[in-house]
């Protein structure tokens, strides 16, 4: 079964706006990673926090972690028509190498 | 620029038959990775590699196999017992352990 739950699948905003994403896990990770999707494109890795952190910056992307709950949220400030894409949560587990990714949300941002 | 390159961007398999996807990095990465990733889902691992002439099965691989016998290579064998292929095809690679992933452009497959 999958690792990464994300939550919502679908999310529609405008553009200005702020969207969250969330992420839920199963077992206990030491790195969790976000990754954006364009249509038809590979990933492009966005951030890593690792389990003893509790929130990280990039840009206009906020990332939380809660290892007590098992769960992580992408904060995307100010999105723009650009930030519209998939984004996975990718967790590592017990594995050195192997990332689990959830289904994705469809973030939609209109101009 | 460095980069993951996978050839071609669109292939089509007839029954019966075995097809090659190639990969090819130049971030000089130690460790390489093949997903799959079917409408709407999420990314599940085929088969990946740590270093040069060594490779592990993923969550995935009946159907599949691979080859590391170089650094920068890392090319994909979609076999005729996968019955299922049609999907959308991820190679990526990474600096070692726990690292960040760099994904190349994927390859789609699909049944003629």
């Amino acid at each position: 079964s999958q690792q990464g739950e994300e939550d919502p699948q679908a999310l529609s905003i405008q553009e200005g706006e702020n969207a969250t994403m969330n992420c839920s896990y199963k077992t206990s990770i030491n790195n969790l990673q976000w990754y954006r999707q364009n249509s038809g494109r590979g990933l492009v890795h966005l951030i890593l926090i690792r389990s003893n952190e509790r929130e990280k910056h990039s840009g206009r992307l906020r990332v939380t972690l809660d290892t007590s709950k098992k769960s992580s949220s992408l904060l995307i400030t100010a999105s723009r028509a650009a930030d519209t894409a998939s984004y996975f949560c990718a967790t590592d587990g017990s594995s050195n190498y192997k990332l689990t990714f959830g289904k994705g949300t469809l973030l939609t941002v209109n101009p | 620029d460095g980069g993951i390159t996978q050839s071609p961007k669109y292939l089509f398999r007839k029954e019966g038959q075995n097809v090659t996807l190639s990969c090819e990095q130049n971030l000089n990465h130690d460790a390489m990775y093949w997903y799959r990733q079917d409408p709407g889902q999420g990314l599940r691992l085929i088969y990946y590699s740590q270093i040069v002439n060594d490779f592990q099965k993923g969550d995935i691989a009946e159907g599949y196999s691979v080859s590391r016998e170089k650094k920068e290579s890392f090319p994909l064998t979609v076999t005729s017992a996968q019955k299922n292929p049609t999907a959308f095809y991820l190679c990526a690679s990474s600096k070692g352990e726990r690292q960040p992933q760099h994904f190349g452009d994927g390859t789609r497959l699909s049944i003629l």
